[in-house]
């Protein structure tokens, strides 16, 4: 069965400063990764996607994610936090056959400093 | 780009009533769409596949005769939590896919509180 694991619960980081969140997954065949955002009591956002290709992904508001099939790891980053990237990260698998859910990592909670 | 609207956004409900909330693809047509719960501070569980046209498709654990999903047409799916009880107090939250590059878009959530 396919698992996420994000081995962070909480990270603190200071305005401005650079961000990495990790993901670590396992599941047999080609993975299909996402990075989600999620405010209090909302939705989720996607953030960015990775299917096939070049396994840099550059998704939105700056952020990026490194597919790194040989430690089966899809770290999130960005190089410059700001006040408003205070949210709940999660990260999720599933196949690529289209018709199935997402499996998620229990997220990583990240807090800004001023 | 693609929306799910979800309603209500938030529902309370007395013990042993039940409850239905609505996911609705506004844009698109969603032949699949997925139900998931969420506890507070925790991650989001798959509760359950919804296909138009037919039964949906319950993960283990789920309970169906207590999470009744239907997906009568392409633009929406309900879930109808029966005889509610303060454990089913919880956050969820449908998703649909919407085109070909495997776009889950999220609807924004329902938070349900059973007394």
């Amino acid at each position: 069965a396919q698992s996420v694991t994000q081995p962070d619960i909480h990270i603190t980081v200071s305005e401005g400063a650079s961000l990495e969140l990790r993901c670590n997954y396992s599941y047999g065949a080609t993975p299909y990764l996402f990075w989600y955002v999620q405010s209090p009591g909302q939705g989720l956002q996607l953030l960015l996607k990775y299917f096939s290709g070049d396994t840099l992904v550059q998704g939105i508001k700056g952020f990026e994610a490194e597919f790194k099939r040989s430690q089966s790891s899809f770290n999130l980053r960005k190089p410059s936090v700001h006040w408003s990237d205070a949210a709940e990260y999660f990260c999720a698998v599933t196949s690529g056959g289209g018709a199935d859910g997402l499996t998620f990592g229990k997220g990583t909670h990240l807090i800004i400093q001023p | 780009g693609a929306v799910v609207s979800q309603h209500p956004s938030r529902v309370i409900c007395k013990s042993g009533t039940s409850v239905k909330i609505e996911c609705r693809s506004l844009d698109f047509q969603a032949t699949t769409m997925f139900w998931y719960r969420q506890f507070p501070k925790q991650s989001l569980m798959l509760m359950a596949t919804s296909n138009e046209g037919s039964k949906a498709t319950y993960e283990q654990g789920v309970e169906k005769d207590k999470f009744l999903i239907n997906h009568a047409s392409l633009t929406l799916s309900t879930l109808t939590v029966t005889s509610a009880h303060p454990e089913d107090s919880s956050f969820y939250i449908c998703s649909a896919i919407s085109g070909g590059d495997y776009g889950y878009t999220f609807g924004s959530g329902t938070r349900l509180t059973v007394v």
